[in-house]
């Protein structure tokens, strides 16, 4: 299965800021997939990011708040701008090689905002 | 919309028993996934259901898919202490895209 390192494993950020959290497979990958995890709950999923076209946001979430970049088929970051205490979560990325697969999750990233 | 509603969402155990853990959802789907998660880690894959009636089975966990019903089981025998975590079922909804059960907290005590 697909290595995912994420980075960072965990940040606090000051409201109003923005933080990047980058995503890095160990082989190529058609889709990648960004998803939240509030605490205690389940997993949402934000987007999916496809190399060379634009990310495709689920709804509830914008462009302008999760702005998705994926240069290439192993890489991708997400950007959670204008952080507000709500955006406190746990945001993960995950990918899957072929439909018969499970995804595959990375560590993800504890996001905390003061 | 798809949903996918897991029952029970709290469960406490003791060691030797057996329970099961059900998934429904609400639209059809031929695929569906089981995922453990011990606090503060990532999601780790158990089953993969790929059809109707398939049946996957690892150590003292056993996973069932009925896409008739549109539900799925997560069969624990014998629990053991380590077999504590939050269990989430998963639903493909086409495109790879996956909806998520709200996730069973199973502890299991001595």
């Amino acid at each position: 299965s697909a290595v995912i390192s994420q980075k960072p494993s965990r940040d606090i950020c000051q409201r109003g800021t923005s933080l990047t959290i980058q995503c890095q497979v160990d082989s190529q990958v058609t889709m990648m997939f960004w998803y939240r995890q509030q605490p205690g709950q389940s997993l949402t999923l934000i987007a999916t990011a496809n190399q060379g076209s634009e990310a495709t946001y689920e709804s509830g979430f914008v462009i302008d708040k999760f702005p998705i970049s994926r240069p290439n088929l192993t890489f991708s970051t997400l950007t959670v701008s204008n952080m507000s205490p709500e955006d406190s979560s746990i945001y993960l990325c995950s990918v899957r090689g072929d439909r018969n697969q499970p995804q595959h999750f990375g560590d993800g990233t504890r996001l905390s905002i003061l | 919309e798809l949903k996918v509603e897991q029952n029970p969402l709290f469960l406490s155990m003791q060691e030797g028993k057996n329970y099961t853990i059900y998934c429904n959802y609400s639209t059809t789907s031929d695929r569906l996934y089981w995922y453990r998660q011990d606090p503060g880690k990532s999601l780790e894959s158990l089953f993969v259901l790929l059809s109707n009636g398939a049946v996957k089975q690892e150590g003292r966990l056993m996973a069932s898919l009925d896409t008739k019903a549109r539900l799925s089981t997560l069969h624990i025998t014998a629990a053991v202490h380590d077999l504590s975590a939050t269990y989430f079922c998963a639903v493909d909804m086409g495109a790879q895209k996956l909806v998520f059960g709200q996730g069973t907290r199973l502890t299991i005590n001595p």
